[in-house]
């Protein structure tokens, strides 16, 4: 019953420095999505995935690729991180039914230096 | 605008108090509204959801959808320390896709002291 597992907890990196964040989730959902939390911004939807083999940009893409590998995992890649993208970033999947009812990951928590 | 506006506090309550927290939204379509809850260090949790307008309560937390001045509300009812936490409201939307989305409000947080 684990719903949506977000891999690492915390991270710090370099600038320039890569990395790539999983997120995986167990509750058979089409849709999942990336969101970054900063204070005083609020959750800010980074992409998102409608169903397996799409992506889709949301309000804040620049600097972040995704791949949604398959039905359960959909990941978020920084290829050159920036300060400007320490932040706690969430994964959440979408429950199929009428209301938009999203579940959500843990966070992981970066800093970039 | 934003479409979905939410007060950010702090707020600040003793323990027993009634607590309410309100969004306002501007969009009228897409009529799904939700309470998530937030702890410290934690990822947003479903406290509850509603439709359209009207009262939804679930023990001590009542949720309250106003369509006609576009107010969304939450109420707490005899509070307490656990339920000190960041408090979202979102809203249900559509992308340029036709792709379901939610709409954040920046979250208020709440202190209950004992």
């Amino acid at each position: 019953n684990a719903g949506v597992t977000q891999t690492p907890k915390f991270q710090v990196l370099k600038t320039g420095q890569s990395m790539t964040l999983q997120c995986a989730q167990d509750m058979n959902h089409n849709s999942m999505y990336w969101y970054r939390q900063d204070p005083g911004m609020g959750l800010r939807l980074i992409y998102y995935s409608a169903s397996e083999g799409t992506t889709d940009k949301g309000e804040v893409p620049n600097g972040y690729n995704v791949s949604r590998l398959n039905k359960r995992e959909f990941s978020l890649r920084l290829e050159s991180a920036a300060p400007s993208q320490t932040s706690v970033y969430f994964c959440a999947s979408l429950r199929d039914t009428s209301a938009n009812i999203q579940y959500f990951g843990a966070g992981t928590r970066l800093s970039v230096l | 605008q934003k479409e979905v506006e939410q007060d950010p506090g702090p707020l600040s309550v003793p323990e027993g108090a009634i607590v309410s927290l309100n969004c306002t939204y501007s969009n009228s379509a897409f009529q799904y509204f939700m309470w998530y809850r937030q702890y410290s260090r934690k990822g947003p949790e479903l406290l509850m959801y509603t439709y359209s307008s009207g009262n939804k309560e679930d023990g001590r937390f009542t949720a309250q959808v106003d369509k006609s001045s576009k107010y969304i509300s939450l109420f707490i009812r005899d509070s307490q320390p656990s339920d000190s936490a960041t408090y979202l409201c979102a809203k249900g939307a559509f992308n340029a896709g036709n792709n379901r989305k939610l709409i954040w409000g920046l979250g208020t947080s709440l202190a209950v002291n004992p």
